[in-house]
């Protein structure tokens, strides 16, 4: 069955590590996408990518980076320059977002200790 | 530029009574609209979406929504919920007409506590 798998689904990290989280689809989608959760926040949208090679901060891209080598994998690395790291991070991607809107990974939880 | 307010950060009802939870958007251009629901520690899955057409839209799991463009409104409605809806619900907004490849916009969310 087609999905999107985030690993790992927890993960501790030193203060001044930097830590990288991966996202890999096999839905054959162009678009990917790097959300974080905090409560009652609702998502924040860190990074997108809409085609291999290339990819755009979104709101909130300070202190983190990501590549896009190849169509599956959209991986998000976490620096050290992130000042309040610890968060539920999502990752998603979409054929046609207008039409369809998004398939979620189940996510990964960071937390820094 | 788009944005979503969901007005109720928590909303607790009764097994077997009905639900709404309230959703307003703001947009230049015409938009279209998205719930999800989340589970605890889970991604989000899709309920149901506005696209164009009638503005009753149907999802799974026996919920439905309107779409109202006088009162950029997309409440979700439930006529009687279970225990198992007890989750964190967002609607999100992207724009139409082949936009929204930057991305949906959501909501903060709703916790919908389902009372026995």
């Amino acid at each position: 069955d087609g999905g999107i798998t985030q690993s790992p689904k927890y993960l501790f990290r030193k203060e001044g590590q930097n830590v990288t989280l991966s996202c890999e689809q096999n839905l054959n989608h162009d678009a990917m996408y790097w959300y974080r959760q905090d409560p009652g926040q609702g998502l924040r949208l860190i990074y997108y990518s809409q085609i291999v090679n290339d990819f755009q901060k979104g709101d909130i891209a300070e202190g983190y980076s990501v590549s896009r080598e190849k169509k599956e994998s959209f991986p998000l690395t976490v620096t050290s320059a992130q000042k309040n790291p610890t968060a539920f991070y999502l990752c998603a991607s979409s054929s046609d977002i207008s039409t369809y809107g998004y398939t979620f990974g189940s996510g990964t939880r960071l937390t820094v200790v | 530029a788009q944005s979503v307010t969901q007005l109720d950060s928590q909303v607790p009802v009764f097994e077997e009574a009905p639900v709404e939870l309230r959703c307003n958007y703001s947009s230049s251009v015409s938009v279209y609209l998205f719930w999800y629901v989340q589970y605890p520690n889970q991604g989000l899955q899709l309920l149901l979406k506005y696209l164009s057409g009638s503005t009753l839209v149907k999802g799974i799991n026996g919920f439905e929504a309107e779409f109202n463009k006088s009162q950029t409104s997309f409440h979700l409605r439930k006529p009687s919920v279970h225990i198992s809806d007890t989750a964190e619900y967002f609607c999100a907004v992207s724009e139409g007409s082949g936009g929204g490849a930057d991305g949906l916009t959501f909501g903060k969310g709703t916790h919908l506590i389902i009372q026995p």
